[in-house]
């Protein structure tokens, strides 16, 4: 079974440009989540979609990270302007539905680094 | 809010010697509770996860967790470690509700030394 796919694995950009990071979760898996991992810490969940709809974005800060799910299944997760503390692993995973019972699979995890 | 404590940011054993992580959570009420692990270059695992029933939940590769709610805690356990064991564990409990938003420990980085 495929597991959850991320791109680009590494990213280094320059503080205030743009990035976006792509995340395929496992075939017919309804939930997909965007952790942050900052080193030293442990991950940190920024966003989670139920389908295309949000469920939680509460840690998400909104005036620079945006996060979309057009059609239920691909996502991307985008940030503009970048700052230095935002760099980190970011980690996507995605569970059959968003019920405790349902097991969360992470993906190998993209990681940046603003400089 | 939830909170998860992992007390112990690196441990250093041999191959053989016994293992323990403590993990401390601070909800009063219902909880879930999870480790993962993180392999050197590889994605985080389930390695067991307690809902109810028996407080002691075995997980893969051996290891074991034990739920006790009166100290709050869900310590991760293993007899024998060996070489393939050096990773990093993480704690992480469900913050409530039906959803599974799941709320992290620090991480412990375990090296065990052939």
């Amino acid at each position: 079974e495929a597991g959850v796919a991320q791109s680009p694995r590494y990213k280094i950009i320059e503080k205030r440009q743009s990035v976006a990071f792509w995340c395929n979760p496992i075939s017919g898996h309804a939930t997909l989540y965007w952790y942050q991992q900052i080193l030293g810490q442990g991950p940190k969940l920024l966003i989670q979609f139920q389908n295309n709809g949000v469920v939680d974005d509460s840690q998400l800060p909104k005036d620079r990270f945006s996060a979309e799910r057009l059609k239920g299944v691909d996502s991307t997760l985008k940030i503009q302007p970048a700052k230095l503390e935002d760099s980190a692993v970011y980690l996507c995973a995605s569970s059959l539905g968003r019920s405790l019972g349902n097991t969360i699979y992470f993906g190998e995890g993209s990681w940046l680094t603003v400089v | 809010a939830q909170s998860v404590s992992q007390h112990n940011h690196h441990v250093i054993l041999s191959e053989a010697a016994s293992l323990e992580l403590g993990c401390n959570y601070s909800y009063g009420g219902t909880v879930n509770l999870f480790w993962y692990v993180q392999y050197p270059g590889q994605h985080l695992q389930l390695l067991l996860k307690y809902f109810s029933g028996d407080p002691l939940v075995k997980g893969i590769k051996g290891f074991e967790a034990e739920f006790i709610k009166s100290k709050f805690s869900f310590n991760l356990r293993k007899p024998s470690v060996q070489w393939s064991d050096t990773a990093e564990y993480f704690c992480a409990v469900t913050s409530g509700g039906a959803t599974n938003k799941l709320i992290f420990g620090t991480g412990t980085l375990l090296a065990v030394q052939p």
